[in-house]
Protein backbone atom coordinates (compact mmCIF):
# COMPACT_ATOMS: atom_id res chain seq x y z
CA UNK A 1 0.00 0.00 0.00
CA UNK A 2 1.32 3.28 -0.62
CA UNK A 3 2.06 5.82 1.83
CA UNK A 4 -0.11 8.88 0.20
CA UNK A 5 -3.06 7.61 -2.17
CA UNK A 6 -4.59 10.10 -4.58
CA UNK A 7 -7.23 9.59 -7.36
CA UNK A 8 -4.59 10.16 -10.44
CA UNK A 9 -8.06 11.65 -12.68
CA UNK A 10 -7.75 13.47 -14.97
CA UNK A 11 -10.67 15.09 -13.37
CA UNK A 12 -12.67 16.91 -16.76
CA UNK A 13 -14.78 19.94 -15.30
CA UNK A 14 -16.29 22.98 -17.02
CA UNK A 15 -15.55 26.28 -15.60
CA UNK A 16 -17.33 27.11 -12.65
CA UNK A 17 -18.07 23.78 -11.18
CA UNK A 18 -16.83 22.66 -8.01
CA UNK A 19 -14.68 19.57 -7.66
CA UNK A 20 -13.33 17.57 -4.95
CA UNK A 21 -10.36 15.70 -4.53
CA UNK A 22 -9.58 13.10 -2.03
CA UNK A 23 -6.43 11.71 -0.18
CA UNK A 24 -5.70 8.67 1.94
CA UNK A 25 -2.38 8.46 4.14
CA UNK A 26 -0.95 5.20 5.61
CA UNK A 27 0.96 6.56 8.40
CA UNK A 28 -1.27 7.66 11.50
CA UNK A 29 2.32 9.33 12.75
CA UNK A 30 1.75 11.95 9.87
CA UNK A 31 2.18 15.26 11.59
CA UNK A 32 1.75 18.01 9.23
CA UNK A 33 -0.45 17.94 6.04
CA UNK A 34 -0.45 20.17 2.49
CA UNK A 35 -1.97 20.51 -0.97
CA UNK A 36 0.47 21.81 -3.63
CA UNK A 37 -0.11 22.23 -6.95
CA UNK A 38 1.81 21.71 -9.78
CA UNK A 39 1.77 23.04 -13.12
CA UNK A 40 3.11 21.44 -15.98
CA UNK A 41 7.22 20.83 -16.34
CA UNK A 42 6.59 23.54 -13.67
CA UNK A 43 8.06 22.70 -9.57
CA UNK A 44 5.24 22.24 -7.47
CA UNK A 45 4.27 25.22 -5.22
CA UNK A 46 2.21 25.12 -1.95
CA UNK A 47 -1.42 25.52 -2.52
CA UNK A 48 -2.42 25.64 1.42
CA UNK A 49 -1.46 23.57 4.40
CA UNK A 50 -4.31 21.48 5.51
CA UNK A 51 -5.50 21.53 10.00
CA UNK A 52 -7.80 19.42 11.35
CA UNK A 53 -9.96 22.25 12.15
CA UNK A 54 -10.37 22.38 8.31
CA UNK A 55 -9.22 25.65 6.47
CA UNK A 56 -10.39 27.83 3.50
CA UNK A 57 -8.48 30.45 1.19
CA UNK A 58 -10.95 31.97 -1.50
CA UNK A 59 -12.27 29.13 -3.37
CA UNK A 60 -10.20 26.48 -2.03
CA UNK A 61 -11.47 24.65 1.24
CA UNK A 62 -9.53 21.82 2.34
CA UNK A 63 -10.41 19.54 5.54
CA UNK A 64 -8.53 17.04 7.66
CA UNK A 65 -9.36 13.72 8.90
CA UNK A 66 -6.99 11.79 11.27
CA UNK A 67 -9.07 9.50 12.59
CA UNK A 68 -9.99 7.99 9.39
CA UNK A 69 -6.35 9.64 7.82
CA UNK A 70 -7.52 11.44 4.84
CA UNK A 71 -7.44 14.63 3.27
CA UNK A 72 -9.56 16.41 1.19
CA UNK A 73 -9.68 19.63 -1.36
CA UNK A 74 -12.35 20.88 -2.54
CA UNK A 75 -12.83 23.97 -5.10
CA UNK A 76 -15.59 26.19 -5.68
CA UNK A 77 -15.99 28.24 -9.32
CA UNK A 78 -13.23 25.80 -10.87
CA UNK A 79 -11.09 28.73 -13.31
CA UNK A 80 -9.76 27.80 -16.16
CA UNK A 81 -6.38 29.16 -14.47
CA UNK A 82 -6.94 25.88 -12.31
CA UNK A 83 -6.06 23.18 -14.04
CA UNK A 84 -2.88 21.55 -12.99
CA UNK A 85 -1.91 18.16 -10.69
CA UNK A 86 -2.82 18.52 -7.19
CA UNK A 87 -0.15 16.41 -5.06
CA UNK A 88 -1.18 15.87 -1.52
CA UNK A 89 2.13 15.62 0.61
CA UNK A 90 2.40 14.99 4.45
CA UNK A 91 5.51 14.86 6.52
CA UNK A 92 6.22 11.83 8.80
CA UNK A 93 9.28 12.44 11.66
CA UNK A 94 11.75 14.25 13.08
CA UNK A 95 13.28 14.89 9.89
CA UNK A 96 10.30 16.54 8.75
CA UNK A 97 9.95 14.00 5.27
CA UNK A 98 7.51 15.32 2.50
CA UNK A 99 6.18 12.07 1.02
CA UNK A 100 4.26 12.81 -2.03
CA UNK A 101 0.89 11.23 -3.92
CA UNK A 102 0.40 10.46 -7.18
CA UNK A 103 -1.19 13.86 -7.98
CA UNK A 104 -4.61 13.92 -9.21
CA UNK A 105 -4.58 15.91 -12.61
CA UNK A 106 -7.39 18.14 -13.18
CA UNK A 107 -8.38 19.91 -16.61
CA UNK A 108 -11.33 23.05 -16.52
CA UNK A 109 -12.78 23.31 -19.68
CA UNK A 110 -15.21 25.85 -21.75
CA UNK B 1 9.32 31.96 1.46
CA UNK B 2 12.75 31.32 1.13
CA UNK B 3 13.79 31.95 -2.64
CA UNK B 4 15.94 28.80 -4.34
CA UNK B 5 18.26 28.97 -7.45
CA UNK B 6 18.42 26.10 -9.24
CA UNK B 7 20.64 25.24 -12.04
CA UNK B 8 21.12 24.03 -14.64
CA UNK B 9 17.43 24.00 -15.70
CA UNK B 10 18.14 21.17 -18.10
CA UNK B 11 20.59 19.15 -19.66
CA UNK B 12 21.28 16.40 -22.22
CA UNK B 13 23.84 14.10 -20.92
CA UNK B 14 26.06 10.93 -22.34
CA UNK B 15 25.51 7.96 -20.76
CA UNK B 16 28.66 7.29 -18.05
CA UNK B 17 29.07 10.98 -17.45
CA UNK B 18 28.04 12.79 -14.74
CA UNK B 19 26.17 16.31 -14.00
CA UNK B 20 26.32 18.10 -11.00
CA UNK B 21 22.84 20.19 -9.81
CA UNK B 22 23.47 23.71 -7.93
CA UNK B 23 20.85 25.00 -5.10
CA UNK B 24 21.53 28.33 -3.44
CA UNK B 25 18.97 29.19 -1.21
CA UNK B 26 18.40 33.31 -0.65
CA UNK B 27 18.75 32.58 3.29
CA UNK B 28 20.15 30.25 5.75
CA UNK B 29 18.70 26.86 6.13
CA UNK B 30 19.16 23.82 8.44
CA UNK B 31 18.02 21.22 5.85
CA UNK B 32 17.94 20.80 2.07
CA UNK B 33 16.25 17.99 0.22
CA UNK B 34 16.81 16.84 -3.50
CA UNK B 35 13.92 14.95 -5.08
CA UNK B 36 13.57 12.92 -8.26
CA UNK B 37 10.36 13.28 -10.07
CA UNK B 38 10.30 10.39 -12.97
CA UNK B 39 8.50 11.29 -15.86
CA UNK B 40 4.83 10.99 -15.44
CA UNK B 41 5.39 10.52 -11.75
CA UNK B 42 5.41 12.22 -8.18
CA UNK B 43 8.28 13.60 -6.37
CA UNK B 44 10.65 10.42 -4.51
CA UNK B 45 13.09 11.99 -2.31
CA UNK B 46 16.41 11.24 -2.92
CA UNK B 47 18.47 12.53 0.24
CA UNK B 48 18.37 15.51 3.27
CA UNK B 49 21.40 16.97 3.17
CA UNK B 50 22.30 19.04 6.58
CA UNK B 51 25.24 21.12 6.99
CA UNK B 52 28.66 19.95 8.24
CA UNK B 53 27.02 16.48 8.23
CA UNK B 54 26.41 13.10 5.13
CA UNK B 55 23.32 13.46 3.91
CA UNK B 56 20.77 10.77 5.00
CA UNK B 57 19.93 8.91 1.68
CA UNK B 58 16.30 7.14 1.23
CA UNK B 59 15.79 3.49 0.62
CA UNK B 60 16.82 2.93 -2.79
CA UNK B 61 19.36 5.97 -3.10
CA UNK B 62 22.88 5.29 -2.17
CA UNK B 63 26.08 7.81 -2.38
CA UNK B 64 28.08 7.04 -4.76
CA UNK B 65 25.23 7.35 -7.00
CA UNK B 66 24.29 10.24 -5.74
CA UNK B 67 26.65 12.31 -3.97
CA UNK B 68 25.89 15.28 -2.38
CA UNK B 69 27.52 18.42 -0.98
CA UNK B 70 26.11 20.81 2.17
CA UNK B 71 29.34 23.37 2.36
CA UNK B 72 27.10 25.96 4.10
CA UNK B 73 23.99 26.76 5.05
CA UNK B 74 22.54 28.58 1.95
CA UNK B 75 23.91 25.83 -1.01
CA UNK B 76 24.09 22.67 -2.06
CA UNK B 77 25.18 20.10 -5.12
CA UNK B 78 23.76 16.72 -6.21
CA UNK B 79 25.49 14.64 -8.76
CA UNK B 80 24.16 12.47 -10.51
CA UNK B 81 27.04 9.57 -11.20
CA UNK B 82 27.63 7.37 -14.21
CA UNK B 83 24.50 8.45 -15.62
CA UNK B 84 21.94 5.75 -17.66
CA UNK B 85 18.85 6.44 -19.46
CA UNK B 86 16.95 5.56 -16.18
CA UNK B 87 18.38 8.39 -14.69
CA UNK B 88 16.66 10.82 -17.10
CA UNK B 89 14.30 12.79 -14.73
CA UNK B 90 13.24 15.96 -13.25
CA UNK B 91 15.75 16.78 -10.11
CA UNK B 92 14.23 19.06 -7.45
CA UNK B 93 16.09 20.38 -4.48
CA UNK B 94 13.58 22.25 -1.69
CA UNK B 95 14.17 23.62 1.88
CA UNK B 96 11.19 24.19 4.62
CA UNK B 97 9.37 27.13 4.79
CA UNK B 98 11.16 29.35 7.67
CA UNK B 99 7.36 29.88 9.16
CA UNK B 100 5.75 26.87 11.15
CA UNK B 101 3.19 24.88 8.89
CA UNK B 102 4.30 27.02 5.73
CA UNK B 103 5.46 23.94 3.79
CA UNK B 104 8.52 23.54 1.85
CA UNK B 105 9.67 25.33 -1.53
CA UNK B 106 11.15 23.83 -4.43
CA UNK B 107 13.84 24.81 -6.91
CA UNK B 108 12.43 25.49 -10.44
CA UNK B 109 14.16 21.69 -11.14
CA UNK B 110 16.54 20.17 -13.38
CA UNK B 111 15.10 18.31 -16.73
CA UNK B 112 17.83 15.63 -17.13
CA UNK B 113 18.04 13.44 -19.89
CA UNK B 114 20.48 10.59 -20.67
CA UNK B 115 21.40 9.39 -24.05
Amino acid sequence: RKEVEQDPGPFNVPEGATVAFNCTYSNSASQSFFWYRQDCRKEPKLLMSVYSSGNEDGRFTAQLNRASQYISLLIRDSKLSDSATYLCVVTTGTASKLTFGTGTRLQVTL
Amino acid sequence: SAVISQKPSRDICQRGTSLTIQCQVDSQVTMMFWYRQQPGQSLTLIATANQGSEATYESGFVIDKFPISRPNLTFSTLTVSNMSPEDSSIYLCSVEGLQTRRGYTFGSGTRLTVV
